[in-house]
């Protein structure tokens, strides 16, 4: 019964590589979002979606391309990996747009890349 | 930047006493909230204060807010080894979600 679920935990590959992350909300939330979080603790948004539309899209690299299904699940795709691309990324959802009633976060997915 | 930016970065206490972080921010806010995370966790919302409050508690948190200074306070009081954390207070602003790199506390027995 978790409510932001995330997979997978942990992800390690080659530089070069693509690779996914999935996230899904039970809680019935409109918008959901992913975070980057680096190795000094820094939390930065990447995208943000409300209702499947994409509404906050700061500067990120074109490799990396959310894509949402239906208003429960946002998933992170990454094109051609690379060493910085290392990273703990967070999906996150809230019910009234913008986190102004609190986020709920998924419990992080770590990426290394070698 | 409108992000929260917490103060001090880290924090080391003993049970029992209680811990006291700052965060500031620079431009007009809605709302300001304040977020645990545990180690190799996901952050958890542990209170949200809107920008017409002062002072809000939850349990044994006590979260203060002065706009005028553009400044918040976390209090935990009779802190716990489980209070060991990196504390957060992301500002939000009109649409913009920034958060800081967080107060490490950490609670010795």
């Amino acid at each position: 019964d978790t409510a932001v679920s995330q997979t997978p935990k942990y992800l390690v590959t080659q530089m070069g590589n693509d690779k996914s992350i999935k996230c899904e909300q039970n809680l019935g939330h409109d918008t959901m979002y992913w975070y980057k979080q680096d190795s000094k603790k820094f939390l930065k948004i990447m995208f943000s979606y409300n209702n499947k539309e994409l509404i906050i899209n700061e500067t990120v690299p074109n490799r990396f391309s959310p894509k949402s299904p239906d208003k429960a699940h946002l998933n992170l795709h990454i094109n051609s990996l690379e060493l910085g691309d290392s990273a703990v990324y967070f999906c996150a959802s809230s019910q009234l747009g913008q986190g102004a009633g609190g986020y709920t976060f998924g419990s992080g997915t770590r990426l290394t890349v070698v | 930047s409108q992000q929260g930016e917490e103060d001090p970065q880290a924090l080391s206490i003993q049970e029992g006493e209680n811990a006291t972080m700052n965060c500031s921010y620079k431009t007009s806010i809605n709302n300001l909230q304040w977020y645990r995370q545990n180690s190799g966790r996901g952050l958890v919302h542990l209170i949200l204060i809107r920008s017409n409050e002062r002072e809000k508690h939850s349990g044994r948190l006590r979260v203060t807010l002065d706009t005028s200074k553009k400044s918040s306070s976390l209090l935990i009081t009779a802190s716990r080894a489980a209070d060991t954390a990196s504390y957060f207070c992301p500002t939000d602003s009109w649409g913009k979600f920034q958060f800081g790199a967080g107060t490490q506390v950490v609670v010795t027995p």
